[in-house]
């Protein structure tokens, strides 16, 4: 099966500008996850949909991060504006269920000048 | 949502020698997974265990769970240079998220 797609692989730009990532999950996996890993640590989930449907997005920073997923299938996250402390992995993940094991992408590589 | 605690924290051993990471955790858990992630790369998943199971093995990786002491180990016999990585657990508790750890790292010398 085809794995968790993401784009871009690395993107750098200055602060107070404004960044997307596009994740695509594996088909018919229903849960996606959005993480956020600094350098040297583990993952942080910033926000995770059931379907199109938001489960949790209690970490997720609302005044700058935004994300959707339309449909249920793609998923997009947006960073308007950047700040230096944003620079970052961010990792895309999808699931079958709640339960399961995660599929990971292998990130958007994000830096912040 | 709680996070568990990788022990130690850096693991450099040589090729052949078996390797053995700790989790620590401090409340209950449906599942406990561990992840294996190399550098510049998304994570994988190694092996999930449940809250009522006690060992699973797969492989040469074998993974231990006393939920009484709330913690679990990874062991993996006979290391090769290309188990350099770093190595995290997940803990599913009962809001359904899966949190990570920050991560031991296990450098295998050839």
């Amino acid at each position: 099966e085809a794995g968790v797609a993401q784009s871009p692989r690395y993107k750098i730009i200055e602060k107070r500008q404004s960044v997307a990532f596009w994740c695509n999950p594996i088909s018919g996996h229903a849960t996606l996850y959005w993480y956020q890993q600094i350098l040297g640590q583990g993952p942080k989930l910033l926000i995770q949909f059931q379907n199109n449907g938001v489960v949790d997005d209690s970490q997720l920073p609302k005044d700058r991060f935004s994300a959707e997923r339309l449909k249920g299938v793609d998923s997009t996250l947006k960073i308007q504006p950047a700040k230096l402390e944003d620079s970052a992995v961010y990792l895309c993940a999808s699931s079958l269920g709640e339960d399961g094991h995660l599929h990971f992408g292998n990130g958007t590589r994000l830096t912040v000048t | 949502s709680q996070q568990g605690e990788e022990d130690p924290q850096a693991l450099s051993i040589q090729e052949g020698e078996n390797a053995t990471m700790n989790c620590s955790y401090k409340t209950s858990i449906n599942n406990l997974q561990w992840y294996r992630q190399n550098s510049g790369r998304g994570l994988v998943h190694l092996i999930l265990i449940r809250s009522n199971e006690r060992e699973k093995h797969s492989g040469r990786l074998r993974v231990t769970l006393d939920t009484s002491k709330k913690s679990s180990s990874l062991l993996i016999t006979a290391s090769r240079a290309a188990d350099t990585a770093s190595y995290f657990c997940a803990l599913s508790g009962s809001a359904r998220q899966l949190t990570f750890g920050s991560g031991t790292q296990l450098t295998v010398l050839p």
